[in-house]
């Protein structure tokens, strides 16, 4: 079964710290997204990629937030200076757009960053 | 503000029994729909997805949709205590986003 590496599975950086966190999507997918998930709270949209390009972001993905797909299997997320509500379960997901639909993205297993 | 609603529990249902979760949404323009499972500390896992009007069968899982009604169910079967997770309704916009209600979690009891 194909699967979306993300890297590492848990980062703990201080605060103002840049962090990136990696993410290898399924080889044969198009779309690409990075999703948030504060303790306890709901899983948050942050930006989804498409023909090496951002083609929707949300509020949370500020400047401080920007996305990179540096070669052919990498897909990573950065921010610049981290704060202690950046705090949270970070998800990569990719997926292939069928005709009729979107199937669902594949997430990763998921970065834990926490920020002190 | 698109939205997608779920009771966020927790729903205990006895092992054996259906467990029935619910979900609404607010944007009409929605176009597919789908249920995740998230297990505590792990990443979501997709279990349906649903398109048309009406009900789609997967094994002990079925998931029903109701356009008019801007709602979104699921029906687990024969419930098992492996099936005690989150789940978590999420709906496509028209803008091809992806958006996540806070998800409804279920306790099977043995």
């Amino acid at each position: 079964e194909p699967e979306v590496t993300q890297t590492p599975s848990h980062q703990v950086t201080q605060m103002g710290q840049e962090v990136i966190l990696r993410c290898v999507p399924i080889s044969n997918h198009l779309y690409f997204y990075w999703y948030r998930q504060i303790l306890g709270q709901k899983v948050e949209f942050l930006v989804s990629f498409y023909n090496n390009e951002i083609s929707e972001k949300s509020e949370i993905f500020d400047d401080q937030f920007s996305v990179e797909r540096p070669d052919g299997s990498n897909f990573t997320l950065k921010i610049r200076s981290t704060k202690l509500e950046d705090s949270a379960m970070y998800f990569c997901a990719s997926s292939v757009i069928g005709s009729g639909g979107n199937y669902g993205y594949t997430f990763g297993s998921g970065t834990r960053l926490t920020v002190v | 503000q698109k939205e997608v609603e779920q009771n966020s529990g927790p729903l205990s249902v006895p092992e054996g029994a259906i467990a029935s979760l619910n979900c609404t949404y607010s944007d009409r323009g929605s176009q597919s729909f789908f249920w995740y499972r998230q297990y505590s500390g792990k990443s979501p896992e997709l279990i349906m997805f649903i398109y048309s009007n009406g009900d789609k069968e997967d094994g002990r899982f079925t998931a029903q949709l109701n356009k008019a009604s801007q709602y979104v169910s699921l029906l687990i079967r024969d419930s098992q205590p492996s099936d005690s997770a989150t789940y978590l309704c999420a709906v496509e916009n028209r803008d091809d986003k992806i958006i996540f209600g806070k998800g409804t979690r279920l306790h099977i009891l043995p």
